[in-house]
Parts: C-alpha cells; sequence; structure tokens
C-alpha cells in the first residue's frame, strides 16, 4: 500500500512566524503534491514536484514556497504566516511516468494561524 | 479553465435508500475522471478512475460511470458507514498529472 505521512496533524502558529509542513512518501512515486483545502472551495493545487530539485507553481503559490531535497520528501514552507492560511493541507503524491495517475493522500495537517 | 462542479451539494438519505451524485466537467480532452472518499478530518482516499464514455468501475455499494459530459456515482442500498464527503477530480491535457478537483459532495446516510 501507498503510504503517504505528513508531519503533524494539528499546527497552531502566530501570524508572522515561519511556518514547515514536511511529507514523506514511502513508494518511490515521481511526483508530489501540495494543496490546501477550504469549505466550499475544494481541493486548490499550491505547488508541484515532478522531481528532486524540481517543482511547479500550481493555483495558488502566493505566500508559499516549497522544498524537495530528496525524492520521497516535499516540504511546503510558509515564510510569514497569515491568518487567511488557516486552511486544511493536504500532501499528496503518484508514479508519475506514463503509469497511473491517481494521486494518493496523505492525513492532512489542520493549520490555524492566530 | 476546466471546471468540476459536483451536485447536489450535501445529500441525506436513510439506509438502504439508493441515490447518485453528479460530477460534470468541462475539459475537451478527458484523460481520466477520479473518485475519492473523503471522511471528516481525513485525507482523500482513492477509489476509482474511468478513462472513456461508456466505463462502468465497481466496489461494493458504489459505482461509477461515464458519459463525455459527466460522471456519476451510484450508491446502492447505503448503509451509516457510507456517511462521508465524496469528491471527483478530472486530469486534462497538463502532462504532468495534475488533477482539477470538485467542492465535494456531503453524503449522510442515516440508520
Amino acid at each position: 500500500d501507498v503510504k503517504v505521512t505528513q508531519s503533524s496533524r494539528y499546527l497552531v502558529k502566530r501570524t508572522g512566524e515561519k511556518v514547515f509542513l514536511e511529507c514523506v512518501q514511502d513508494m518511490d512515486h515521481e511526483n508530489m503534491f501540495w494543496y490546501r483545502q477550504d469549505p466550499g472551495l475544494g481541493l486548490r493545487l499550491i505547488y508541484f514536484s515532478y522531481d528532486v530539485k524540481m517543482k511547479e507553481k500550481g493555483d495558488i503559490p502566493e505566500g508559499y514556497s516549497v522544498s524537495r531535497e530528496k525524492k520521497e520528501r516535499f516540504s511546503l514552507i510558509l515564510e510569514s504566516a497569515s491568518t487567511n492560511q488557516t486552511s486544511m493541507y493536504l500532501c499528496a503524491s503518484n508514479p508519475g511516468g506514463r503509469m497511473t495517475y491517481e494521486q494518493y493522500f496523505g492525513p492532512g495537517t489542520r493549520l490555524t494561524v492566530t | 479553465e476546466d471546471q468540476v462542479t459536483q451536485s447536489p451539494e450535501a445529500l441525506r438519505l436513510q439506509e438502504g435508500e439508493s441515490s447518485s451524485l453528479n460530477c460534470s466537467y468541462t475539459v475537451s480532452g478527458l484523460r481520466g475522471l477520479f473518485w475519492y472518499r473523503q471522511d471528516p478530518g481525513k485525507g482523500p482516499e482513492f477509489l476509482f478512475t474511468l478513462y472513456s464514455a461508456g466505463e462502468e468501475k465497481e466496489k461494493e455499494r458504489l459505482k461509477a460511470t461515464l458519459t463525455k459530459k459527466e460522471s456519476f456515482l451510484h450508491i446502492t442500498a447505503p448503509k451509516p458507514e457510507d456517511s462521508a464527503t465524496y469528491l471527483c477530480a478530472e486530469r486534462g491535457t497538463d502532462s504532468w498529472g495534475k488533477l482539477q478537483f470538485g467542492a465535494g459532495t456531503q453524503v449522510v446516510v442515516t440508520p
């Protein structure tokens, strides 16, 4: 079974803090994704990575950055957290190449910025 | 911009009362339609992928079907454990496998 883990289930941070969310997958997947999920808006793609050290902006990258130094690990960074970044953050991965395109999700991190 | 619209937003069913959820998409070159189940406070769990009109897939009480502009998730004789939010997503012509998600249908099945 594919396993995607996220470093925290719940996180509370103050406005202006630098926040790191980490995601690890154990299936040697090429592609990894970061989403945020808000009521009524569904999942929105923040950034994705198709290889180590490679990244592409998604639909809502403003205020976020990412890092992928190793294939299995993809980090989302909030340089200066703001209250409008309070959300559920979901990491996902898929094999990449010409294989299946299903994405497999981690359990999510519920971030509250006060 | 590709859009995925799910209806209804919420659905309340009695145990055993079958129903269908709708997912309509606008992308012209569909390269995959995906269904997920999401329990409260958890990440989405993959259910099905459909690739071409007429295709059907089944898992227990769930059956997903696909036409040229929409997909349906049929829930037959639901049980309370089928209560969840069901998400659909489409993959268009993007080469990296990005998915466009709908907002979901929240299903509550009461005993």
